[in-house]
């Protein structure tokens, strides 16, 4: 198993769709993330999950949910999505919560097209 | 607010070059990590090296080394002898005052040719 597993790899859904992406992490992290990475934007902090409690929504959008059922397990909902919401979204995790601690450690990333 | 600059869009080695990536930071925090990731075209992004703001000597992970000046506000990797799969793009980025969170730069990225 690899550290961070995102599912799926790439995802097409029209404006009106709901879906769900999944992350898990296999390092026994109790800190996940959810980024954003746009085309020539820098990497955009989302969400932070800190045992599974959320401690950083970083203005994102009420259409895009997260969800951290425990500290392996993290999910974005996605309902009535824009085109401009095309992107990598890439869920990270860490330990202790503090990148000063731990590095990130990255999914592969789910390629989200809007339609 | 924190505030990383990369400058080069894209670079070009060849093949058992030295290439130097440039990073610049901005920040009022007195302490703070700096990280170079490589971002491969499958989209993982990989953990390269870290530089902690107290440290005072440059880190070194195998063929990266992150020059790091601060008074000059920039944190530089190094790559020496390249190789083909260091193709991908390179990203650096900082902690916040809480270390929870980490500010990228846009990226630059790095062909490497025969």
């Amino acid at each position: 198993e690899t550290g961070v597993t995102q599912t799926p790899r790439h995802l097409v859904m029209g404006m009106t769709n709901k879906k769900s992406l999944k992350c898990e992490q296999h390092l026994g992290h109790n800190a996940m993330y959810w980024y954003k990475q746009s085309a020539k934007k820098p990497l955009e902090l989302m969400f932070v999950y800190n045992f599974k409690e959320q401690t950083e929504n970083n203005s994102v959008p009420s259409r895009f949910s997260p969800e951290c059922p425990n500290s392996s397990h993290l999910f974005l909902h996605l309902h009535t999505l824009q085109p401009e919401d095309s992107a990598l979204y890439l869920c990270a995790s860490s330990q202790e919560g503090g990148v000063y601690n731990s590095p990130l450690h990255f999914g592969n990333g789910t390629r989200l097209t809007v339609t | 607010a924190q505030k990383i600059t990369q400058t080069q869009p894209g670079m070009f080695v060849q093949e058992k070059e030295a290439v130097t990536l440039d990073c610049t930071y901005d920040t009022s925090d007195q302490s703070y990590g700096l990280f170079w990731y490589k971002q491969p075209s499958s989209g993982e992004m990989i953990f390269l090296i870290y530089q902690g703001s107290y440290d005072e000597q440059n880190a070194t992970e195998g063929r990266y080394s992150l020059n790091f000046q601060k008074a000059r506000k920039s944190a530089n990797l190094v790559i020496s002898a390249s190789q083909l799969g260091d193709s991908a793009m390179y990203f650096c980025a900082m902690t916040d005052s809480g270390y929870s969170t980490l500010t990228f730069g846009k990226g630059t990225m790095l062909l490497v040719s025969p």
